[in-house]
């Protein structure tokens, strides 16, 4: 059975710090990877999605790695900004279906 | 892009009563369409799965004759909590794929649950 963890569980940094979260799953026969945000009381928001195939992916500010092998992604946030302060979660899909299994979540407060 | 609506945003029912939560996908055509449940400060699980024209399928534990999923046209499904107890007071989200295969997933909104 697929099981996500991430760590930190929750991080506080100060604004303009780089960053990096993590996120970690117990079966490497993934499809892709995807990492999303979650503000407080809304849904989510498709942050970047990595096929099995790739080893990362890039979309602003945001860097994601995938190292399928060794069951861990990883999330890089440059130049972290107030505005970034959410939930960020981790889900991987894999098997016969298309179901995403997600992680626990990493609450992130970037400080003004 | 991809445009998923959730309705209602939040209800309030009492216990004993059903509640519907609708689920659309607004610009596209979803073949799969997923329900989630979120407990305060806890991931998402997924509740089950529905194929257009199809029952759903339920995840382990979850009740089918309780949360009742119709998926009835490309762009709309539905969850139903029949009666429901203060336990079911969740946040529920919904997602919607345009393939029963490996493609991305878009997701609602999502409905805050309470009940009292």
């Amino acid at each position: 059975k697929q099981e996500v963890t991430q760590i930190p569980a929750a991080l506080s940094v100060p604004e303009g710090e780089n960053l990096v979260l993590n996120c970690s799953f117990t079966d490497s026969a993934i499809y892709n990877l995807q990492w999303f945000r979650q503000d407080p009381g809304k849904g989510l928001t498709s942050l970047l999605l990595i096929q099995s195939s790739q080893r990362e992916q890039t979309s602003g500010r945001l860097n994601a790695s995938l190292d399928k092998s060794s069951g861990r992604s990883t999330l890089y946030i440059a130049a972290s900004q107030p505005g970034d302060s959410a939930t960020y979660l981790c889900a991987v899909e894999g098997g016969a279906t298309n179901k995403l299994i997600f992680g626990t979540g990493t609450l992130l407060a970037v400080q003004p | 892009g991809a445009v998923v609506s959730q309705h209602p945003s939040w209800v309030i029912c009492k216990s004993g009563t059903s509640v519907k939560i609708e689920c659309r996908s607004l610009d596209f055509q979803a073949t799969t369409m997923f329900w989630y449940r979120q407990f305060p400060k806890q991931s998402l699980m997924l509740m089950a799965t529905s194929n257009e024209g199809s029952k759903a399928t339920y995840e382990q534990g979850v009740e089918k004759d309780k949360f009742l999923i119709n998926h009835a046209s490309l762009t709309l499904s539905t969850l139903t909590v029949t009666s429901a107890h203060p336990e079911d007071s969740s946040f529920y989200i919904c997602s919607a794929s345009t393939s029963g295969g490996t493609y991305e997933q878009y997701f609602g909104p999502g409905t805050r649950l309470t009940v009292t």
